[in-house]
């Protein structure tokens, strides 16, 4: 089975810094990899898709990065609506969906 | 506009059964790989199964395996899911999604419904 961590599990900032989350990936998923946005109570949102493009609609802000077994969300300029839980996601194939444990960005 | 719609949960007792279903709209449905994903109290997202546009190729997550069957109607517009041998474990909110792209399970979940709430307990 594929293994995902996420660092960091907790993050705290503030408005206009710059953050980094970062998912590992037990074995190699190419570019198959993808980010959500989840605020409590809601269902996830996509942000990101294949490593790197961001989903139609999402601010520019986010962007990813990586291949293989290592990927960065990145997020330029926090604003206050993106205080929320993140999570990574490997899609390689029928049997292989796998969510990451989730990043909480939480105001410093 | 692209709607989904979970509805059948409720609370049951450990063992007994529970059968989901989200009505899809605004798509072809019939065309997109769809997902059944939960998310415990408190805890993160997990996959749960996944099922091909014709319904051939069903898949599941280590934790339902032998448990809960996928299927969808076509005809319908609807997926289900159907949940056996429940535990306290299963207690979630479950969520149906549907990927991005057409035709291939190769893609990330793009719509997601609202979500129901299912718990396991005596």
């Amino acid at each position: 089975d594929i293994q995902m961590t996420q660092s960091p599990s907790t993050l705290s900032a503030s408005v206009g810094d710059r953050v980094t989350i970062t998912c590992r990936v037990s074995q190699s998923v190419s570019l198959w990899l993808a980010w959500y946005q989840q605020r409590p109570g809601k269902a996830p949102k996509l942000l990101i898709h294949k490593a790197s493009t961001l989903q139609s609609g999402v601010p520019s802000r986010f962007s990813g990065s990586g291949s293989g077994t290592e990927f960065t969300l990145t997020i330029s300029s926090l604003q206050p609506e993106d205080f929320a839980t993140y999570y990574c996601q490997q899609y390689s194939g029928f049997s292989l969906y796998t969510f990451g444990p989730g990043t909480r960005l939480e105001i410093k | 506009q692209v709607q989904l719609v979970e509805s059948g949960g409720g609370v049951v007792h450990p063992g007994r059964s529970l059968r989901l279903s989200c009505a899809a709209s605004g798509f072809t449905f019939s065309t997109y790989v769809m997902v059944w994903v939960r998310q415990a109290p408190g805890k993160g997202l997990e996959w749960v199964a996944l099922i091909t546009p014709d319904g051939s190729i069903k898949s599941y997550g280590d934790s339902v395996k032998g448990r809960f069957t996928v299927s969808r109607d076509n005809s319908k517009d609807t997926l289900y899911l159907h949940m056996d041998s429940l535990r306290p474990e299963d207690t979630a909110v479950y969520f149906c999604a549907r990927v991005d792209e057409p035709w291939t399970s190769i893609s990330a979940a793009l719509y997601w419904g609202p979500g129901t709430l299912v718990t396991v307990s005596s």
